[in-house]
């Protein structure tokens, strides 16, 4: 299995700045892909990360509010940009290898005042 | 759209007992199945996953089973121990058509009473 770890576990923000937020894979992986979770409640897939291509956005996720990276096959960033309170959550990151099995980060929990 | 969806939102059941949660989907098309453990402040955990070609799957003291006709699929958890309180989330995708992110039901919470 793959090992993801996230980087800031956690934050808390003004409204109207950007944070950015990093997923690292120790083994290079095929797919990985960013989810929001807010509280209580189950994930949304916000975007599969492609490598060297843009982002793949689902519905109701733009890449002016939440550009994605994802340079090479082991890491990739989600910026939540222009932030307000009601994008207060928790932002997960994983990723797939060869297999199907899909293995989570651990999560940044951001609040935003 | 497609979703994911649970029957009960809490389960609780006494430690040593056996549970069964629970997971109903819509997508015809979904080939594959994952189980996850949520605890407080973490990540999801994998458990256990199942391809639609199979109607089970046993791994260590879980069994997952896979009822394609009724699009249910359901995790079964023997002896639970109070370490398996946790959030319990199904997912599935339909890699088949290149679809490869998940798609989640909202959650099961199983409460273990010592």
């Amino acid at each position: 299995s793959a090992v993801i770890s996230q980087k800031p576990s956690r934050d808390i923000c003004q409204r109207g700045t950007s944070l950015t937020i990093q997923c690292q894979v120790d083994s290079q992986v095929t797919m990985m892909f960013w989810y929001r979770q807010q509280p209580g409640q189950s994930l949304t897939l916000i975007a599969t990360a492609n490598q060297g291509s843009e982002a793949t956005y689902e519905s109701g996720f733009v890449i002016d509010k939440f550009p994605i990276s994802r340079p090479n096959l082991t890491f990739s960033t989600l910026t939540v940009s222009n932030m307000s309170p009601e994008d207060s959550s928790i932002y997960l990151c994983s990723a797939s290898g060869q297999g199907l099995e899909q293995y989570f980060g651990p999560g940044t929990r951001l609040t935003v005042t | 759209g497609e979703s994911v969806g649970l029957h009960l939102p809490t389960l609780s059941v006494q430690e040593g007992d056996n549970s069964i949660i629970n997971c109903a989907y819509s997508n015809s098309a979904s080939d594959y199945f994952i189980w996850y453990k949520q605890e407080s402040g973490k990540g999801p955990q994998f458990i256990i996953d199942i391809r639609s070609n199979m109607d089970k799957r046993q791994g260590q003291r879980v069994t997952v089973l896979l009822n394609k006709t009724v699009k249910h699929l359901s995790l079964q958890i023997a002896a639970t121990q109070p370490g398996d309180s946790a959030v319990y989330f199904c997912a599935e995708n339909a890699h088949l058509t290149g679809r490869r992110a998940l798609t989640f039901g909202s959650g099961t919470r199983l409460q273990v009473q010592p």
